[in-house]
This record gives structure tokens, C-alpha cells and sequence, in this order.
């Protein structure tokens, strides 16, 4: 099947500083790449749609320049939350599709501590 | 936008009985619903899905139930085990040329009593 995976898995950063968290489709061409943010003990909330070669859409709520994406191949896609603060610390999700059908696939998960 | 309920939010079950999760969307345009399986600390995992063009898909112990009119889904599973036990999250999504995004349920933590 189709293969998501994410890096790092775990980060813990300083208040301010900023992180980047990759997303890359391991066997298949993703046009299309989901970040979601997870808080404990709560659903996938998404944040947003990343398209290759074109910007981000972004969910209503979500800073779009708080949380940089960047789509710039078909088996790459990365997260940066900037200026990270401790309300930032969450498992952050991402997932791809392919262009045959609606099934999403799921990376491993990054856990952000900002302290 | 979609919206999706899901219900219970909590459920224990004795081991070899049946679950059922029950999960309602509000976007009569929603064509796909996928059941996915979330483990502490890892990705959720898809266990069974339904397109709207289906009204009951089985997988082994798993099956799905769709009612389009009603707008309502929900995942029964049979033989429960130990292992079963887990976070359960319905998720809905609307065509959308490809861009199509999930909606995801508020999850179900589910306990299989031995």
C-alpha cells in the first residue's frame, strides 16, 4: 500500500523559535497533502490543503503565517510553525491521497513540545 | 462545511461482544466515509470505508452501514477482542476535484473487557 512518512517524530523546541516538519509520499506522486493538528484526547482537526506547485489552503482559524506550507514536489510537503509558543505543542498529522481515489494516507505523526 | 457527530464517546464492551459506533453528517453532498482506528501516539489507520453508493460493506468482523436519507453511518464490530481496543473516528468528505478533504468525528475510545 501506499507508504506516508514524517520527520522528525518527536521535536522539542524554545518558545520563539520556529520548526519545520516534513511529509514525503514514499511510493506514490501526491498532488494533494493534508496537515491536520491533534490535540490530547481530541479528533484530527484540519489545517490545512497542500497542493504541489501551488500555495496552501488554509481552515478558517488557522494563521497561515504562523504555519508556512510548502508543496514543492509530488512526494514532498513541509510544515513550519513559526515563533512556536507552548499552545503550539501538539501531535501534528499529515496525509497524502492519490489521483485514483478518496483514500488519504497517513503519516506517523510528529509530536511538537514548544517549552 | 461538514459537520460529524459521533457517538458514544466512550464505550466498554465485554470481549467477544459486539461495538457499534454510530456517527451523523449534515452535508447531504458527502460520498465518501471512511472508519479509521487510532492507537495512543500513532497514526490512525483506516479499518473499513463506504461510498455513498453502497448502504453495507463487511470486512472479517467489521462492517459499515450507510443511510443516506438519514444521513447517518456506524461501525459495528463482531467477536470483539482485546486488541480491538482503541480510538475510532468516523470521517466524512465532499467531492471536491480532487482536493477532497475528511471531516472527521469527535472518536470513540473503546475498551474490550477480557
Amino acid at each position: 500500500g501506499a507508504v506516508v512518512s514524517q520527520h522528525p517524530s518527536r521535536v522539542i523546541c524554545k518558545s520563539g523559535t520556529s520548526v519545520k516538519i516534513e511529509c514525503r509520499s514514499l511510493d506514490f506522486q501526491a498532488t494533494t497533502m493534508f496537515w491536520y493538528r491533534q490535540f490530547p484526547k481530541q479528533s484530527l482537526m484540519l489545517m490545512a490543503t497542500s497542493n504541489e506547485g501551488s500555495k496552501a489552503t488554509y481552515e478558517q482559524g488557522v494563521e497561515k503565517d504562523k504555519f508556512l506550507i510548502n508543496h514543492a514536489s509530488l512526494t514532498l510537503s513541509t510544515l513550519t510553525v513559526t515563533s512556536a509558543h507552548p499552545e503550539d505543542s501538539s501531535f501534528y498529522i499529515c496525509s497524502a491521497d492519490t489521483d485514483t481515489g478518496d483514500e488519504q494516507y497517513f503519516g506517523p505523526g510528529t509530536r511538537l513540545t514548544v517549552t | 462545511g461538514e459537520n460529524v457527530e459521533q457517538h458514544p464517546s466512550t464505550l466498554s464492551v465485554q470481549e467477544g461482544d459486539s461495538a457499534v459506533i454510530k456517527c451523523t453528517y449534515s452535508d447531504s453532498a458527502s460520498n465518501y466515509f471512511p472508519w479509521y482506528k487510532q492507537e495512543l501516539g500513532k497514526r490512525p489507520q483506516l479499518i473499513i470505508d463506504i461510498r455513498s453508493n453502497v448502504g453495507e460493506k463487511k470486512d472479517q468482523r467489521i462492517a459499515v452501514t450507510l443511510n443516506k436519507t438519514a444521513k447517518h453511518f456506524s461501525l459495528h464490530i463482531t467477536e470483539t477482542q482485546p486488541e480491538d481496543s482503541a480510538v475510532y473516528f468516523c470521517a466524512a468528505s465532499i467531492p471536491n476535484f480532487g482536493n477532497e478533504k475528511l471531516t472527521f468525528g469527535t472518536g470513540t475510545r473503546l475498551t474490550i473487557i477480557p
